[in-house]
């Protein structure tokens, strides 16, 4: 069973620090890999996505990916209240498919 | 924007009757998929569709399930006889490429199964 994993949370981090989100996977197969941002009752919005190892920036958000480690992580800078929302890790399965992990909530306050 | 759109937004049911969900992807978009989120729980993969037909699918979609694209635009799932655990929120995606490509979610459709 190919599996997804991050840290349920909640995450609380104060207004203006970084969040660091975190994700493994187990199929060494894995070749794309994403971050949704899902608000609670509402559709997952794409955030980033990275396909190669080390690191891709996009704003304030940084996509992490070490493959051998088969880890990926999210950072968000300088962190703002309406960033507070449940953060899902996906990563590409047989057929397209995406394989989402449980989601970890976070919290900025401010 | 170009946007995945869903409706209905809220769907209720009778345990028993049948339900379609519909979904017009991104106009430009080649694959298509279902998801569904029951509450509290993970989003998990229903089914996969390109070129008119089902690219791969999951457990959950047994023989009560099935995908159509009756024209250009629309993407539709119907559930033949529901179930009381049917109820969820049901996700239309659409990507502009295969397998590695981002998907691109709509707001969803709320089943509610009474």
């Amino acid at each position: 069973q190919k599996e997804v994993e991050q840290n349920s949370g909640p995450l609380s981090v104060p207004e203006g620090a970084i969040a660091s989100l975190n994700c493994t996977y187990s199929d060494r197969g894995s070749q794309s890999f994403f971050w949704y941002r899902q608000y609670s009752g509402k559709s997952p919005e794409l955030i980033m996505f990275i396909y190669s190892n080390g690191d891709k920036e996009d704003g304030r958000f940084t996509a992490q990916l070490n493959k051998a480690s088969q880890y990926v992580s999210l950072l968000i800078r300088d962190s703002q209240p309406s960033d507070s929302a449940t953060y899902l890790c996906a990563v590409n399965g047989q057929g397209g498919k995406l394989i989402f992990g449980q989601g970890t909530e976070l919290s900025v306050k401010p | 924007e170009p946007e995945v759109t869903q409706t209905p937004s809220h769907q209720v049911t009778q345990m028993g009757q049948e339900v379609i969900l519909r979904c017009v992807p991104i106009s430009n978009h080649l694959y298509f998929y279902w998801y569904r989120q029951i509450l509290g729980q993970k989003v998990e993969f229903l089914v996969s569709f390109y070129n008119n037909e089902i690219s791969e699918k999951s457990e959950i979609f047994d023989d009560q399930f099935s995908v159509e694209r009756p024209d250009g635009s629309n993407f539709t799932l119907k559930i033949r006889s529901t179930k009381l655990e049917d109820s969820a929120m049901y996700f239309c995606a659409s990507s502009e490429g295969g397998r590695h490509q981002p998907q691109h979610f709509g707001d969803g459709t709320r089943l509610s199964i009474l």
